[in-house]
């Protein structure tokens, strides 16, 4: 069984200070995490991926998570908001077994960030 | 370019009535998938389907149909069992692999009448 739980479903930021989603999650097995962004009446796209590589992921758009299994934690962040940011943001995570959970993905509840001038 | 196409983008409802939510890729994804989308709740996956002829329940599948006939295609039928089914519904597909990530289509919004 997973889950994964984002805290805080609204997030608010001045342009050009650090922008930091939380999210954490839980796996029976290794897990793999995403992150994704969804614009008003869209669909999401992908800003990054964990797939057990390098702990720290580097995405699009200056986006970064660090995945911390003691903390099981995968928390997004960007250092200098931008008024093109405020979106709707989601995490993912999908287990690292095979059969039918493969590509199967859990999301949390998401966390909307508004980006003030 | 490739993507997923869904259609229509509005779609509205009368009761007692099924409605089907089209959804075509042209990525050559084998694996696709149907989500609910409602306010604060994130998406809850309906169906999801790894192969051509074959599909899944997902978590919240009552009140719905699929089907799986051709790779680039997967309908999604909402039936009149659904007694709630105004939504944003967002089709899916992805690789089958080691965990690929899911590209979304722009979604539909169904309402009721």
């Amino acid at each position: 069984a997973q889950s994964v739980t984002q805290l805080g479903s609204h997030v608010s930021v001045s342009e050009g200070a650090l922008v930091l989603l939380r999210c954490n999650y839980s796996s029976s097995v290794p897990p793999y995490l995403f992150w994704y962004v969804q614009y008003p009446n869209q669909g999401l796209q992908l800003l990054l991926k964990y797939t057990s590589a390098a702990t720290l992921v580097k995405g699009i758009n200056g986006f970064e998570a660090e995945f911390k299994k003691s903390e099981t934690s995968f928390h997004l962040t960007k250092p200098s908001a931008h008024m093109s940011d405020a979106a709707e943001y989601f995490c993912a995570v999908s287990s690292n077994a095979g059969g039918t959970s493969y590509g199967k993905l859990t999301f949390g509840q998401g966390t909307i960030l508004t980006v003030h001038p | 370019d490739g993507g997923i196409t869904q259609s229509p983008k509005y779609l509205f409802r009368k009761e007692g009535q099924n409605v089907t939510l089209s959804c075509e890729q042209n990525l050559n994804h084998d694996a696709m998938y149907w989500y609910r989308q409602d306010p604060g709740q994130g998406l809850r996956l309906i169906y999801y389907s790894q192969i051509v002829n074959d599909f899944q329940k997902g978590d919240i599948a009552e009140g719905y149909s699929v089907s799986r006939e051709k790779k680039e295609s997967f309908p999604l039928t909402v039936t009149s069992a659904q007694k709630n089914p105004t939504a944003f519904y967002l089709c899916a597909s992805s690789m089958v692999g080691v965990s690929p990530p899911q590209h979304f289509g722009d979604g539909t919004r169904l309402s009721i009448l």
